[in-house]
């Protein structure tokens, strides 16, 4: 069984412009959450994707979208980038969605590290 | 508003001593609690989780917490810490009428001396 990977596992990028990270699931996961993660801080909640839909959204602007693919990947794309996007962004995968009212465990991959200068 | 607070930002701690890290949630019902683990250059790892029931829950690598209502806290502890157990520890939370969003406490960062 694979368990969730992400890629690139880092990336420099410039104020301004636009990134696209992503995320392949676990096997028999259909639910795909992202988090940012900015350094010395906990993981904060983005976006939630359930087969293929939005499920739920933190407290990101409009420039943060993510996709899910039928396999379950994901990606979540960051538009314009700022200096304080710079963080390390958290894949998780689960089974379940708005049914499992969040008793599912979710698993983490390793995270891609963006740098924004 | 609903909030996650671990109140050590650091500890140091022995190898063979005992260690407990505190979190304190603020919700408006019994949210589920979780406790992860961040080694250096890794996800998080689930260590253990509370949805109801026993108040004194087992996980992974020795790891127990509480659950303790009045007090709205769910304290990891481990008998005996091992060089291996430093790393970042973090409480999180979900509510029960949410679809799995995962609310993380700041983190407990754990030093392990000789």
């Amino acid at each position: 069984e694979t368990g969730v990977t992400q890629s690139p596992t880092h990336l420099i990028k410039t104020r301004g412009q636009q990134v696209t990270l992503r995320c392949s699931s676990q096997s028999g996961h259909n639910t795909v959450s992202w988090y940012q993660q900015a350094l010395g801080q906990g993981p904060q909640f983005i976006f939630q994707y359930y087969r293929e839909e939005e499920n739920g959204r933190g407290n990101f602007p409009p420039r943060f979208s993510g996709l899910q693919f039928p396999n379950y990947s994901s990606e979540l794309n960051v538009n314009a980038l700022e200096l304080d996007d710079s963080a390390l962004y958290l894949c998780a995968s689960s089974w379940g969605g708005t049914g499992a009212g969040g008793r599912n465990e979710q698993f983490f991959g390793p995270g891609t590290r963006l740098t924004v200068l | 508003a609903q909030s996650v607070t671990q109140p050590d930002i650091h500890i140091t701690v022995s190898e063979g001593a005992s260690l407990e890290l505190r979190c304190n949630y603020s919700y408006g019902a019994t949210p589920y609690l979780f406790w992860y683990v961040q080694s250096p250059g890794q996800g998080l790892q689930l260590l253990l989780k509370y949805f109801s029931g026993d108040t004194l829950v087992q996980g992974i690598k020795g790891f127990e917490a509480e659950f303790k209502r009045s007090q709205s806290s769910f304290n990891l502890r481990k008998p005996s810490v091992h060089w291996s157990d430093a790393a970042e520890y973090f409480c999180a939370v979900v509510s029960t009428d949410s679809w799995g969003k995962l609310q993380f406490g700041a983190g407990t960062q754990v030093v392990v001396t000789p």
